[in-house]
């Protein structure tokens, strides 16, 4: 998990509201991505990023909005929170030149009431 | 589209057990296969990849092998320890699209539970 971070690590939300969960990294790496990890159902990829000023939706992307103005930061916002979107959430980076290996953040639990 | 079926846990072994987890993809192009592990609480890691077929992914005595015939990337540890107690993910990245040849989206299998005792 070295060189990706997110903050925070742990969050508890009232339905309706918003906030943005905060992915750094000081690795270069072109590509960042964001996936929502839910019991049985393994990651799903909610918004992705193949350079800074690109953003495209994955599986998910209902209720979250991304944006990309630096390559090092990549900020994932909830819009206004439901219970569904209760999940942990993991964001990625990949460098493009050196293989296809992505590395992981080490997850923001999130919690809808 | 693309997908991943890995074997359903919860998984229980002894320590010193032969640990076999099962992963099939599909795919349409050449993928990349993954295994990922998950600790207790932690992000995930990359535990071993291969990246095209016959090759075999190891690390840590986990050992994968890319075998195009069957789509299968099957995870084994010839003996397993207590500290091998995590989830574990199958993955495949998707084949190359878009200019660069960049590989970028994974996806995932919906984890396997492994639990090893003393």
């Amino acid at each position: 998990n070295a060189g990706v971070t997110q903050t925070p690590k742990f969050q508890v939300l009232k339905t309706g509201q918003s906030m943005t969960l905060q992915c750094a990294q000081d690795m270069n790496h072109e590509y960042m991505s964001w996936y929502r990890q839910d019991p049985g159902m393994g990651l799903r990829l909610i918004h992705y990023s193949v350079g800074a000023g690109i953003t495209d939706q994955g599986e998910v992307p209902n209720g979250y909005n991304v944006s990309r103005s630096t390559t090092e930061d990549f900020p994932l916002r909830l819009l206004s929170a439901a219970p569904s979107q209760t999940s942990v959430y993991f964001c990625a980076t990949k460098d493009r030149l050196s293989g296809n290996t992505i590395y992981f953040g080490e997850g923001s639990w999130l919690t809808v009431v | 589209g693309n997908s991943v079926t890995q074997m359903e846990g919860p998984v229980t072994l002894s320590e010193e057990a032969f640990l076999t987890i099962n992963c099939t993809y599909t795919a349409t192009g050449y993928p990349s296969l993954f295994w990922y592990v998950q600790y207790p609480g932690e992000g995930l890691q990359l535990l071993l990849k291969a990246t095209k077929a016959d090759d075999k992914g190891s690390n840590k005595g986990f050992e994968a092998t890319y075998r195009k015939e069957t789509t299968s990337f099957h995870l084994e540890k010839g003996s397993v320890q207590v500290s091998d107690s995590a989830v574990y993910f199958c993955a495949l990245s998707d084949p190359a699209m878009g200019s660069g040849g960049s590989n970028y989206k994974l996806t995932f299998g919906k984890g396997t539970l492994l639990t090893v005792n003393p």
